[in-house]
């Protein structure tokens, strides 16, 4: 099976740069995408495709992915981006999720 | 507006079967995949298992395989979760989604997700 390793955790200071990793063997070759779930709520999408925002999701979101490494990075954090984050990719017709990433703002 | 609403809380004991819907809206329900996706309490997200209602075609995580039953009724743009004997850990937050195969396999639009609680 295919697995995908996220950082338990970062943390941000305000108006600061977060960068979540979402490491996988050739992932490069894979469509990455990523969801934000705040607590008690539904994951929301604000990645797909890698690097494509969907609509009503900010510029600040934005995403790349090369190698064995796709990243999700949020620029200028504010505190209603304090949620958990994953990664997901399909894999032989099976989706499969990053184990999840919270993010902190300080 | 695409809507994907699921049916509500579900307390059941261990050995009780149980059947969930997420009925959708505002798409063309037979031409998208429709996921399911487990979230135990505190923990990660898990793919289950995704469905096709135009044909029923369905495609199980090799962890859900033999363990539940998605299923589908286009008639009525409805997709169901079933388990035939629950176990105490089968407790979570179970969520459908729409998958769009088109744009890049992302699944775009979520269910409110329903609670299922198993204990005796």
């Amino acid at each position: 099976s295919y697995d995908l390793t996220q950082p338990l955790s970062v943390s941000v200071a305000l108006g600061q740069t977060a960068s979540i990793t979402c490491g996988g063997k050739n992932i490069g070759s894979k469509n990455v995408h990523w969801y934000q779930q705040r607590p008690g709520q539904a994951p929301v999408l604000v990645i797909y495709r890698d690097n494509n925002r969907p609509s009503g999701i900010p510029e600040r979101f934005s995403g790349s992915n090369s190698g064995n490494t796709a990243t999700l990075t949020i620029s200028r954090v504010q505190d209603g981006d304090e949620a958990d984050y994953y990664c997901l990719v399909w894999d032989s017709s099976t989706g499969v999720f990053g184990g999840g990433t919270k993010v902190t703002v300080l | 507006e695409v809507q994907l609403v699921q049916s509500g809380v579900e307390v059941k004991k261990p050995g009780e079967s149980l059947k969930i819907a997420c009925k959708g809206s505002g798409f063309s329900f037979t031409t998208y995949w429709i996921g399911w996706v487990r979230q135990v309490p505190g923990k990660g997200l898990e793919c289950m298992g995704i469905i096709y209602p135009g044909d029923s075609e369905t495609r199980y995580s090799p962890s859900f395989q033999g363990q539940v039953t998605i299923s589908a009724d286009k008639s009525i743009s409805t997709a169901y979760l079933q388990w035939s004997s629950l176990k105490a850990s089968d407790t979570a937050m179970y969520y459908c989604a729409r998958r769009d195969l088109a744009a890049g396999s992302h699944f775009d639009s979520w269910g409110q997700g329903t609670l299922v609680t198993v204990s005796s």
